[in-house]
């Protein structure tokens, strides 16, 4: 099964610049990156999804090198309410090898 | 966010009963999805969906059932709850499949096997 890994916790303060990297060495030549953002007691929320190069949507971006063995989500200037965990997902090329990492978890401190 | 709901949230059963989560979607989505989550794992893919009466196992799949008979309604069954089925269970359906589409997730149920 593909399987990603990411840091566990990271700690940040508000106004500052977040990167978050995940490692997916057995990616599959057709699969896509996606990154989920969950709150506690909630579902996981799609925050970006990319293939390859740069993504960039109003709330976050993704780079992916040319390898695709990793992917880093870059928050910018993140305030106290992007507090959660976020996970990276990638499916080994079939839907039934879905694997989601166990996520980081991201504080952001006053 | 897409229409997508359980029920029940919290469910308290004992080892050896039969249970059944369930989850609706609004979306006319094609696939739908159980994951169950638990400390130090992360989300694990249970079962998944790709049609009404079409379902395929993923990472975790011993203990459990799934059925669909209608587009909007995924049925998640444990035939006989055991302790290590404690567990926060959440749905979360996709117009299409593998990784290549948004998975929209419902809130969850915990589930306590006692």
């Amino acid at each position: 099964l593909a399987k990603t890994t990411q840091p566990i916790s990271m700690d940040s303060y508000e106004g500052q610049e977040v990167n978050i990297t995940c490692s997916h060495n057995n990616i599959a030549t057709n699969d896509y990156i996606t990154w989920y953002q969950q709150f506690p007691s909630q579902g996981p929320r799609f925050i970006i999804q990319g293939y390859k190069t740069k993504v960039t949507n109003e709330v976050a971006s993704l780079f992916i090198p040319a390898d695709r063995k990793s992917s880093t989500l870059s928050l910018p200037r993140v305030s106290l309410s992007d507090t959660a965990v976020y996970y990276c997902l990638t499916n080994g090329g079939a839907t039934n090898k879905l694997i989601f990492g166990t996520g980081t978890l991201l504080a952001v401190q006053p | 966010d897409a229409g997508i709901t359980q029920s029940p949230r919290h469910k308290v059963t004992e080892t050896g009963t039969p249970v059944t989560l369930r989850c609706h979607q609004t979306e006319n989505h094609r696939y739908m999805y159980w994951y169950r989550q638990d400390p130090g794992h992360g989300l694990r893919l249970i079962h998944y969906s790709y049609g009404v009466k079409d379902t395929d196992k993923g990472e975790v799949s011993d203990g459990y059932s799934v059925s669909r008979s209608k587009t909007e309604d995924f049925l998640l069954t444990l035939e006989s709850a055991t302790s290590s089925q404690t567990s926060v269970y959440f749905c979360a359906s996709s117009s299409g499949g593998a990784g290549a589409d948004t998975q929209y997730f419902g809130p969850g149920t915990r589930l306590t096997v006692l």
